[in-house]
């Protein structure tokens, strides 16, 4: 089945600064990569998601970049802020399947 | 205002005696799945359901039963818990599967078995 590995776990930013989460998959036919949000005590939301047919999307301060190749996609946050202290946890659906398979998370922390 | 619906949200219960987790959602959805998630481990897949009456076992379903009588409803069904089954639980709906449009996810529920 699908593997998907996430790094950092762990992430720690100033105010301001960019941050930079990397995921990689193992099934090449693996064709829609979401992002979730989860902030304590609430659910993962969907914050933005790439198709494989797309090398890179924007959502104002969120990027998603997509490398069919290497098999890696990334997510990017620029001008970060409190707000975006959260878990994130990308996730990838294998070919012929409905399941997400989701990476281990990234605990993100903006510093004021 | 479109949502998935979890109850309870927190719950401790003893080893043995059987408990449900209930799941509602309110978008229509065909797809449904329950997830645990545990530290250092992520979300894990335990049941998910393709419609009424289809359901499948994910990556852990050792321990767990569900049902899907209703397109709305997806409730999680633990006969015999046991302490590792100590986890943070979501429910989760998606239109057409998250292929398309990605997962909602409930507000999770937290179990403790002792």
């Amino acid at each position: 089945g699908e593997n998907v590995e996430q790094h950092p776990s762990t992430l720690s930013v100033q105010e301001g600064d960019s941050a930079v989460i990397k995921c990689t998959y193992s099934d090449s036919a693996s064709n829609y990569f979401p992002w979730y949000k989860q902030e304590l005590g609430k659910g993962p939301q969907l914050i933005i998601d790439i198709r494989s047919n797309v090398g890179e999307k924007k959502d104002q301060r969120i990027a998603v970049t997509l490398n069919k190749t290497a098999k890696h996609f990334s997510l990017h946050i620029t001008e970060t802020q409190p707000e975006d202290s959260a878990v994130y946890f990308c996730a990838a659906i294998p070919a012929g399947s409905y399941q997400l398979t989701f990476g281990k998370g990234t605990k993100l922390s903006v510093i004021p | 205002e479109a949502q998935v619906t979890q109850n309870p949200r927190y719950l401790i219960t003893v080893t043995g005696k059987k408990l449900t987790v209930t799941c509602s959602q309110n978008m229509n959805h065909e797809y449904m799945s329950w997830y645990r998630q545990d530290p250092g481990l992520g979300l894990r897949q335990i049941y998910y359901s393709m419609n009424v009456e289809v359901t499948d076992k994910g990556d852990v379903p050792e321990g767990y039963k569900v049902s899907r009588k209703e397109k709305r409803n997806f409730p999680l069904i633990l006969e015999s818990p046991s302490p590792n089954q100590t986890s943070l639980y979501f429910c989760a709906s998606s239109l057409l599967g998250a292929r398309s449009y990605g997962y909602t996810f409930g507000s999770g529920t937290r179990l403790t078995v002792v």
